[in-house]
This record gives C-alpha cells, sequence and structure tokens, in this order.
C-alpha cells in the first residue's frame, strides 16, 4: 500500500478561496515533500519539510508537518484558476529511502 | 535551460512488441528514475539508477528493462512480458539522494494497439 494517501481525493473552490489538503503516512520519515502535477504533465516540485519541522512557507503556500499524528497539510491561499492541478505528497520512509507518493488531490479552482 | 526530456510523448504497442521510452537530462545529476503513473493514481517506482552502469528495481520492475550508460540517460525498455503496459511513464532525476527533491520530464503515454 502508499505510503502516503492524500485527503479529499478531490476538492473544487472559488477563485480567491483557500484550499487545504491533508497527507497520512505510515512509518517514519526523513522528509516530506509536496509536488503539483498539470493534467498530462510531469510533477513539479513545490516544497520540502524535514521532520524536524512543523511548519514552513513559500509564497501562497503554508505546509504543516505533525510527526506524532504522521500527517501533513498543505495551504494554498487566495486560490487562483491556474492553481488547478493534483496535488501529492512524497514520504521517504521506505526502504533504500525512495520516495513513495501518494494517490493525490485533484483540485479545481473556478474562477 | 537544464531539464529533463522524455520521447515520444506518445507510442503505441503492437502484441508481442518491446518499445523503448528515451530520458535525458542535462542537470548532471546522478540518480534517475522511472515511474509509472495510471489513470488518478499516484506514481509508482520502476527502477531507479544512482550511479552510471548500476540500477536498481523498484516495487513494480517485473516486465520492465533499464540501462544507465551514460550519466544523461536511462532509457526505459516495456518488454512483452508486460501484460498491462497502458499507462503514462514519468522520468526524473535528483542530485543526490532520491530523498532529495526530484526533477520529473513531462512523461510518455503508452497506449496497447
Amino acid at each position: 500500500s502508499q505510503q502516503g494517501e492524500e485527503d479529499p481525493q478531490a476538492l473544487s473552490i472559488q477563485e480567491g478561496e483557500n484550499a487545504t489538503m491533508n497527507c497520512s503516512y505510515k512509518t517514519s520519515i526523513n522528509n516530506l515533500q509536496w509536488y503539483r502535477q498539470n493534467s498530462g504533465r510531469g510533477l513539479v516540485h513545490l516544497i520540502l519539510i524535514r521532520s524536524n519541522e512543523r511548519e514552513k512557507h513559500s509564497g501562497r503556500l503554508r505546509v504543516t508537518l505533525d510527526t506524532s499524528k504522521k500527517s501533513s497539510s498543505l495551504l494554498i491561499t487566495a486560490s487562483r484558476a491556474a492553481d488547478t492541478a493534483s496535488y501529492f505528497c512524497a514520504t521517504d520512509g521506505n526502504a533504500g529511502n525512495m520516495l513513495t507518493f501518494g494517490g493525490g488531490t485533484r483540485l479545481m479552482v473556478k474562477p | 535551460d537544464g531539464g529533463i526530456t522524455q520521447s515520444p510523448k506518445y507510442l503505441f504497442r503492437k502484441e508481442g512488441q518491446n518499445v523503448t521510452l528515451s530520458c535525458e537530462q542535462n542537470l548532471n545529476h546522478d540518480a534517475m528514475y522511472w515511474y509509472r503513473q495510471d489513470p488518478g493514481q499516484g506514481l509508482r517506482l520502476i527502477y531507479y539508477s544512482q550511479i552510471v552502469n548500476d540500477f536498481q528495481k523498484g516495487d513494480i520492475a517485473e516486465g520492465y528493462s533499464v540501462s544507465r550508460e551514460k550519466k544523461e540517460s536511462f532509457p526505459l525498455t516495456v518488454t512483452s512480458a508486460q501484460k498491462n503496459p497502458t499507462a503514462f511513464y514519468l522520468c526524473a532525476s535528483s542530485i543526490g539522494q532520491a530523498r532529495g527533491e526530484q526533477h520529473f520530464g513531462d512523461g510518455t503515454r503508452l497506449s496497447i494497439l
């Protein structure tokens, strides 16, 4: 089974609203990453948060990490139509420290 | 501009045929990876290579083969033994360990004729 699982699977909001996506994982990790994928394209790295960090910001993105609950959240503030994409979390808790990706949250931002 | 180039963008495979997907990077990264993505799903690791002339199986290596003769290139062959090859294939690279940031190509969509 996948190490990371995103919730919700799909999210539809209006432009200007905030979008929150959650990721849960099963084993201890060194870091957790969030990626974005536009339809039919490759993944683009958004942010990496280390296991000893609790919160990280990058522009309109805010990521939190709670290692006690084995969960992370990605908040996109003041969303735009261009934010429409799938968002994946990736963790490195498996053998060999390979990244394991969750199933993703499909975000639609309506103009 | 530095990046990862995958080709072709679309590929069709006939029964019993092997096909090879190309992945080239000019980022001077040591590590390269191949992932498979099925519709509405996350990524699953097929093969990875952390150094030239060395590669390791990932979670779903059966029916696939790779080579790493040059640092810049990591081609993936989908063999006839892979009975369900229809998927979106993504190549990625990273500077060092896999746990760091990975850079992705724009994928190859493989379908069966």
